[in-house]
């Protein structure tokens, strides 16, 4: 299996544009899991979906975030606007109801927002 | 609610020397506990898990850890460490009866090697 994917690795946008991250979990998988990480806060959860709903979604930090499941191969995380205080990395991670939570993470999307 | 504590932000220890990273948690019912390590620039990657049975779980790259219930700790060994180990370590804590509910993370500690 390839691993949880994520795209693209890199973003630089200007303040006050769309951001859209997208993320592929592992197939089989019906839990993913969206991150936020900076040094000043380090690892927070955004948002997190079962079988394609979403069930706890208290981390998004903002209106300006959202996140979708449409099928059980893909999210996207949107921030619009962007603001500079939106640059972080996001990581995307799944796991399988059989697996005891643990989650395989992607290699993330640092976002920079200028 | 349940939380996950690692007292220490940064550790510093000698290539060749023994290792052990603390971390503390609570939670309701019994826990399913994580360690995951993250390189620089990399995302997370798990080193060791603990579901039930021996409360000494064995991980990748000679990491092992221990669960010790009395304590709520589960903390994170090596006998000898190799620069290689240079990276930020974070404990997590789960559990839920579907076994696909949130992870809480710990801060990390980020470990330092040196010659």
């Amino acid at each position: 299996d390839a691993g949880v994917i994520q795209s693209p690795r890199h973003e630089v946008t200007e303040m006050g544009q769309e951001v859209t991250l997208r993320c592929k979990p592992i197939s089989g998988h019906n839990s993913l899991f969206w991150y936020r990480q900076t040094m000043m806060r380090g690892l927070e959860l955004l948002i997190y979906f079962n079988n394609n709903v979403p069930i706890d979604d208290s981390g998004m930090p903002e209106d300006r975030f959202s996140a979708k499941m449409p099928n059980a191969s893909f999210s996207t995380l949107k921030i619009q606007p962007s603001e500079p205080r939106d640059s972080a990395v996001y990581f995307c991670a799944s796991t399988s109801g059989t697996s005891y939570n643990e989650q395989f993470f992607g290699p993330g999307t640092r976002l920079t927002v200028l | 609610a349940q939380s996950v504590t690692q007292p220490d932000i940064h550790i510093t220890v000698s290539e060749g020397a023994s290792l052990e990273l603390r971390c503390n948690y609570s939670y309701g019912a019994t826990p399913y506990l994580f360690w995951y390590v993250q390189s620089p620039g990399q995302g997370l990657q798990l080193l060791l898990k603990y579901f039930s049975g021996d409360t000494l779980v064995q991980g990748i790259k000679g990491f092992e850890a221990e669960f010790k219930r009395s304590q709520s700790s589960f903390n994170l060994r090596k006998p000898s460490v190799h620069w290689s180990d240079a990276a930020e370590y974070f404990c997590a804590v789960g559990g839920g009866n579907f076994g696909n509910e949130k992870l809480t993370f710990g801060t990390g500690t980020r470990l330092t090697i040196i010659p």
